[in-house]
């Protein structure tokens, strides 16, 4: 069975600091990843996504990921954060064609000036 | 391009009562997908359909849950009767074959249910 695993519940973070999100994996083929960001009271919004190829992904909101296949992780990144960053994070794997993603339990990033 | 639309986007119901979500996906969009998300969980899937037909109602609690996706396009999730621990953010997302592989899935704002 897939599975994912965020060990951060919360991290804080001080404006324009960098960050890294742990994001560890469990799944018994080639994994397909995703990184969502939920801003309070909305949906989720993707931010990058892994499928093959190059092992650094590049996303939105100046966001990066790097998959390491070795350590079953697929830790998230950004080298300055911005306040409008404060929000929940979640990191996701599934299938081949996306239909039934499993998603960790969330890293909630405060952002203090 | 509107997004996934939801509503209600509240609800406060007392316990026993029924409730409907209903959620209207991206023109064009053929799979349809229920989450329930707990506070302080990941989103958790309910169900999923393609087009009309529920092709993944595994992790549906039939005794109490229902869901209906008429013509192929919106789509009703039901709870009857609803209890305390239904208390959730229920969101609804929809994704196109026409993405490829990646077959991104876009989330609306979800209802917030709370159940007295």
């Amino acid at each position: 069975a897939q599975s994912v695993t965020q060990p951060d519940i919360h991290i804080t973070v001080s404006e324009g600091a960098s960050l890294e999100l742990r994001c560890n994996y469990s799944y018994g083929a080639t994994p397909y990843l995703f990184w969502y960001v939920q801003s309070p009271g909305q949906g989720l919004q993707l931010l990058l996504k892994y499928f093959s190829g190059d092992t650094l992904v590049q996303g939105i909101k100046g966001f990066e990921a790097e998959f390491k296949r070795s350590q079953s992780s697929f830790n998230l990144r950004k080298p300055s954060v911005h306040w409008s960053d404060a929000a929940e994070y979640f990191c996701a794997v599934g299938p081949f064609g996306n239909e039934k993603l499993t998603f960790g339990t969330g890293t909630r990033l405060t952002i203090i000036p | 391009e509107a997004g996934v639309v939801q509503s209600p986007r509240y609800k406060i119901i007392e316990k026993k009562q029924p409730v409907a979500f209903w959620c209207n996906p991206i023109s064009g969009h053929n799979t349809l997908y229920w989450y329930l998300q707990n506070l302080g969980q990941g989103p958790e899937l309910l169900i999923r359909y393609e087009n009309e037909e529920a092709v993944d109602d595994s992790q549906l609690p039939k005794d109490r849950f229902s869901a209906e996706r008429l013509k192929g396009v919106d789509s009703t999730l039901k709870i009857q009767p609803a209890e305390l621990g239904d208390s959730a953010v229920y969101l609804c997302a929809s994704s196109s074959e026409t993405s490829g592989s990646s077959r991104e899935q876009f989330f609306g704002p979800g209802t917030r249910l709370t159940v007295l």
